[in-house]
């Protein structure tokens, strides 16, 4: 595709249920961001993929988030047994790689825990 | 540990006038200073970025401020106009890593 694609763009689960949101990339890009937007709180750094590089995982809040990414493109980003506090948008973004890139955003996927 | 401050949360400019948002960085390995422009129901967008070997940048009605000595660096709108209300966020990375934003503001350009 164009650009970098997300599903679902809206997701109301209940609380304790386990969530899995995707991220299909741009075409050829090597690395691959997940980032959490709450309201007030700007764009909290999840975990970076870069090539067949092992994840930077340092931004995952617990160990109820997890995050896969298959054959170097496509991503899943896993949220078990979801709290109200885990309700935010979830954004993906993708790069070429290297060094001071642009990375392009999706239009993010909004979770709300109820 | 908040890397990157940002201010003010949120701005109202009338149509015409200059839209001035501020951050400020503790990290001195920072050198690459991008703007992320975000319209509601979008993802952000790169809008503009810097490097810390020039102290200005400017692309059309945008123009990054850099102070490598303060750490701090600041986007100018010049002209506001209401389509620019958006979100902004300012951002920082060491040149090969991912990036910090900052919080947020809010601009709204008045008719």
């Amino acid at each position: 595709g164009a650009g970098v694609s997300q599903s679902p763009s809206n997701k109301v689960t209940e609380k304790g249920k386990d969530v899995e949101l995707r991220c299909d990339p741009i075409s050829g890009h090597t690395a691959l961001y997940w980032y959490r937007q709450s309201l007030g709180q700007g764009l909290e750094f999840l975990i970076y993929f870069q090539g067949n590089s092992a994840p930077d995982k340092s931004g995952l809040p617990s160990d109820r988030f997890s995050a896969e990414r298959t054959g170097g493109s496509v991503s899943t980003l896993t949220i078990q047994r979801t709290q109200q506090e885990d309700s935010a948008v979830y954004l993906c973004a993708s790069s070429p790689g290297g060094q001071g890139v642009t990375i392009y955003f999706g239009e993010g996927s909004w979770l709300t825990v109820v | 540990q908040q890397q990157v401050k940002q201010s003010p949360q949120s701005l109202i400019v009338q149509k015409g006038g200059i839209s001035i948002i501020n951050c400020a960085y503790e990290n001195t390995a920072f050198d690459y200073f991008p703007w992320y422009q975000q319209f509601p129901g979008k993802g952000p967008a790169l809008l503009i970025a810097i490097r810390p070997d020039v102290s200005e940048k400017k692309e059309g009605r945008f123009t990054i401020s850099f102070n490598k000595s303060a750490k701090q660096f600041s986007l100018h709108i010049m002209d506001s106009q209401p389509g620019d209300s958006a979100t902004y966020f300012c951002a920082a990375s060491k040149w090969d890593s991912t990036l910090t934003f900052g919080k947020g503001t809010m601009l709204l350009v008045s008719p």
